[in-house]
């Protein structure tokens, strides 16, 4: 147990709908990173934040969009969604913004979109 | 742009040495780390080398040439338990400092036969 949480663990839903997925983070880590794994491809990275801030974007689609909460916990948001957005959703967190060499990953969040 | 490269598979039995290369480019290198992931469970971290040469964790050994781009994770006395995909990851640098965001390889499926 990493000691990162997110929920839901499975979520159905159809195309063009929006959904929320939700990550805490470990206790003290301030930096929350979002990833995405499909089949055919590794893990994506998506975005990054730190203590509340946006501090770092990947392949991260319009339709989708992050924040972190000042409790730390962060929500990644989907929306109009599409067959192809169907993947598994990792949370990650670390201690501060840089210099740190290891990521505490979450269960993941398996989307399915039908 | 940056990129990753790793074998897609590799097959080993019980008890034997199995090495995964991965080469990466990218710009502004900030070390490599190994990741472990078991089917549709959560990435876990291995090792990271920041500097070239070798970095030993019990049964895991990872390597870094930097002026070859390449390194490797040697596992050692293999077991079932090894069986697994194996991710390469870079750190890069954003915003002018070093950052945790990872880029991840494609990931090595290790199968571990009796």
């Amino acid at each position: 147990d990493s000691g990162v949480t997110q929920t839901p663990k499975h979520l159905i839903t159809a195309t063009g709908q929006r959904v929320t997925l939700r990550c805490s983070p470990r206790s003290g880590d301030l930096s929350v990173y979002w990833y995405q794994q499909s089949l055919d491809q590794g893990l994506q990275f998506l975005i990054q934040y730190y203590n509340g801030e946006e501090r770092a974007k990947g392949n991260i689609l319009e339709r989708f969009s992050a924040q972190q909460f000042p409790d730390l916990h962060s929500e990644l948001n989907l929306s109009s969604l599409e067959l192809g957005d169907s993947a598994l959703y990792f949370c990650a967190s670390s201690p501060g913004e840089g210099n740190y060499n290891e990521q505490f990953f979450g269960p993941g969040t398996r989307l399915t979109v039908l | 742009g940056q990129s990753l490269e790793q074998p897609s598979e590799v097959t080993a039995v019980e008890g034997a040495i199995v090495q995964i290369n991965c080469t990466y480019q990218t710009s502004g290198f900030y070390g490599l780390s190994w990741y472990q992931q078991h089917d549709g469970g959560a990435p876990t971290f291995l090792s990271y080398n920041g500097l070239d040469g070798l970095e030993e964790t019990g049964r895991f050994s990872s390597f870094l040439s930097r002026s070859d781009s390449y390194g490797y994770l040697l596992l050692q006395e293999l077991q079932m338990k090894d069986s697994a995909s194996y991710f390469c990851a870079v750190r890069s640098r954003v915003y002018g400092g070093a950052t945790n965001k990872l880029i991840f390889g494609t990931g090595t499926l290790l199968a571990v036969q009796p």
